[in-house]
C-alpha cells in the first residue's frame, strides 16, 4: 500500500515570501499522480497543482511549482509571493494508475498547516 | 464552486442514534468517493461509486456504516447506531471517468458529524 509523508505539521510565511512544504512518499509503482490540495478554513479541498510521475518536468500553476524528484520519492510544493489568501492546510496526495479495485483513491498526507503572516 | 453539495454542513447527535448524510454531485460526476478526516489527520477513503455500483470499500467502513447512491446521481452516507469514534468530517469527492485518472477529484464542503 502507498503511504503519504508530511513531516511539517505547520509552516509560516511572510507575505511576499517564499515557503517550501515538503512530501514524501512510498510505492512500488512506476507510473502515478502526485496531487497537492488546498483546504482553507472554509474546508473545501481545492486542488492547487497535480504532477504526472512519467513527466520529468517539473509542473508549475503561477504562483506554485513542485519539485518532483522520482528517485528520492519526494514532491515538495513551493509557494512563491506568499498571499494572505494562501493560508490553510496543505494536503499532498497520491493517487495509482493502476485501478486496483477501479477505485484509484488519492491517499493523502496528514497535512501542513500554513500561517501566512503580515 | 467545485460543483459538490453536502447536507448538512453539521450534524450534532447522541450516541447510538442513526445519521445520514447526502452528496450531490453534477452529473458529470460518475465517480464519487466518500472520506473521511479526523482533527489533525488527512482524509482516509471510504468508499468508492462508478455511477450507480459501489465498487471498493474500505476496511474502516464498518457495517455499521452504508452508503448509496441510487441512480448514479446523489449519494448517502448513513451512519447507525453512531459511537464518539464517529466524530469527524465527512467528505465527498466526485469526478469524470472521461479524462481517466487525470481527471480532478472535486471536493464539497464536507459534513462535521459530533457524536455527544
Amino acid at each position: 500500500a502507498q503511504t503519504v509523508t508530511q513531516s511539517q505539521p505547520e509552516m509560516s510565511v511572510q507575505e511576499a515570501e517564499t515557503v517550501t512544504l515538503s512530501c514524501t512518499y512510498d510505492t512500488s509503482e512506476s507510473d502515478y499522480y502526485l496531487f497537492w490540495y488546498k483546504q482553507p478554513p472554509s474546508r473545501q479541498m481545492i486542488l492547487v497543482i497535480r504532477q504526472e510521475a512519467y513527466k520529468q518536468q517539473n509542473a508549475t500553476e503561477n504562483r506554485f511549482s513542485v519539485n518532483f524528484q522520482k528517485a528520492a520519492k519526494s514532491f515538495s510544493l513551493k509557494i512563491s509571493d506568499s498571499q494572505l489568501g494562501d493560508a490553510a492546510m496543505y494536503f499532498c496526495a497520491y493517487r495509482s494508475l493502476f485501478n486496483s479495485g477501479t477505485a484509484s483513491k488519492l491517499t493523502f498526507g496528514t497535512g501542513t498547516r500554513l500561517q501566512v503572516t503580515l | 464552486d467545485t460543483g459538490v453539495s453536502q447536507n448538512p454542513r453539521h450534524k450534532i447527535t447522541k450516541r447510538g442514534q442513526n445519521v445520514t448524510f447526502r452528496c450531490d454531485p453534477i452529473s458529470e460526476h460518475n465517480r464519487l468517493y466518500w472520506y473521511r478526516q479526523t482533527l489533525g489527520q488527512g482524509p482516509e477513503f471510504l468508499t468508492y461509486f462508478q455511477n450507480e455500483a459501489q465498487l471498493e470499500k474500505s476496511r474502516l467502513l464498518s457495517d455499521r456504516f452504508s452508503a448509496e447512491r441510487p441512480k448514479g446521481s446523489f449519494s448517502t452516507l448513513e451512519i447507525q447506531r453512531t459511537e464518539q469514534g464517529d466524530s469527524a468530517m465527512y467528505l465527498c469527492a466526485a469526478g469524470s471517468i472521461t479524462g481517466g485518472l487525470r481527471s480532478p477529484l472535486h471536493f464539497g464542503n464536507g459534513t462535521r458529524l459530533t457524536v455527544t
